[in-house]
């Protein structure tokens, strides 16, 4: 089983819908979790970052942590073409944890945003 | 402009011919860290360095070799690269080493014929 899973997708949409990820994982020490964006030929970019469990909200996106359940979404509302990418998840154990340095990542859904 | 700097942009190479793809950041960044990118696999980490003369192993480290001699530069070598190290490759970097947020170079293509 792998540390985080994450569906591959891919994913279509038409422009102005709710777009749900996901990402569950298996290591209870993840303390850091993150969402990335990648455009085709591009390294990826820090989208959102959550630290334990909660919400965080920026913009037209919200990042959730459910801790007890090992579990990880993204919500991308009025969702527009320009969102058009993939999506990786990302967890690590952060400063202070054993696993200080590792970062691990899913595997990464597309997502298409039709006009 | 802050940036982790990739070179080269695409390699192709044939088995068992030693390459290095370097890697640079202007940002002053404790961290830096190796990843592969393969269909279906996502993004693994090959090795990490915390900080200078600090590295440590990742996921996927076997057949790849690292050094980090001065805070900017983490080049990744491949002594004897072989075809299953065919893959796109990303360096980045982050101020602390939680990995809050890491910068990404824009990839190498690596293809070992």
């Amino acid at each position: 089983q792998k540390e985080v899973e994450q569906d591959p997708g891919p994913l279509s949409v038409p422009e102005g819908a709710i777009v749900s990820l996901n990402c569950t994982y298996s290591n209870s020490a993840f303390q850091y979790f993150m969402w990335y964006r990648q455009y085709s030929r591009k390294g990826p970019e820090l989208l959102m970052y959550t630290y334990s469990s909660g919400n965080k909200e920026d913009g037209r996106f919200t990042a959730q942590v459910d801790k007890s359940s090992k579990y990880i979404s993204l919500f991308i509302r009025d969702s527009q073409p320009s969102d058009s990418a993939t999506y990786l998840c990302a967890m690590s154990g952060g400063r202070g944890s054993s696993n200080t340095g590792k970062l691990i990542f899913g595997q990464g859904t597309t997502l298409q945003v039709k006009p | 402009e802050a940036q982790v700097t990739q070179n080269p942009r695409y390699l192709i190479t044939v088995t068992g011919k030693k390459l290095t793809v370097t890697c640079s950041q202007n940002m002053n960044h404790e961290y830096m860290s190796w990843y592969r990118q393969d269909p279906g696999l996502g993004l693994r980490q090959i090795y990490y360095s915390m900080n200078v003369e600090v590295t440590d192993k990742g996921d996927v480290p076997e057949g790849y070799k690292v050094s980090r001699k001065e805070k900017r530069n983490f080049p990744l070598i491949l002594e004897s690269p072989s075809p299953n190290q065919t893959s796109l490759y990303f360096c980045a970097s982050s101020h602390v080493p939680g990995q809050e947020k890491l910068f990404f170079g824009s990839g190498t293509q690596l293809s070992v014929l």
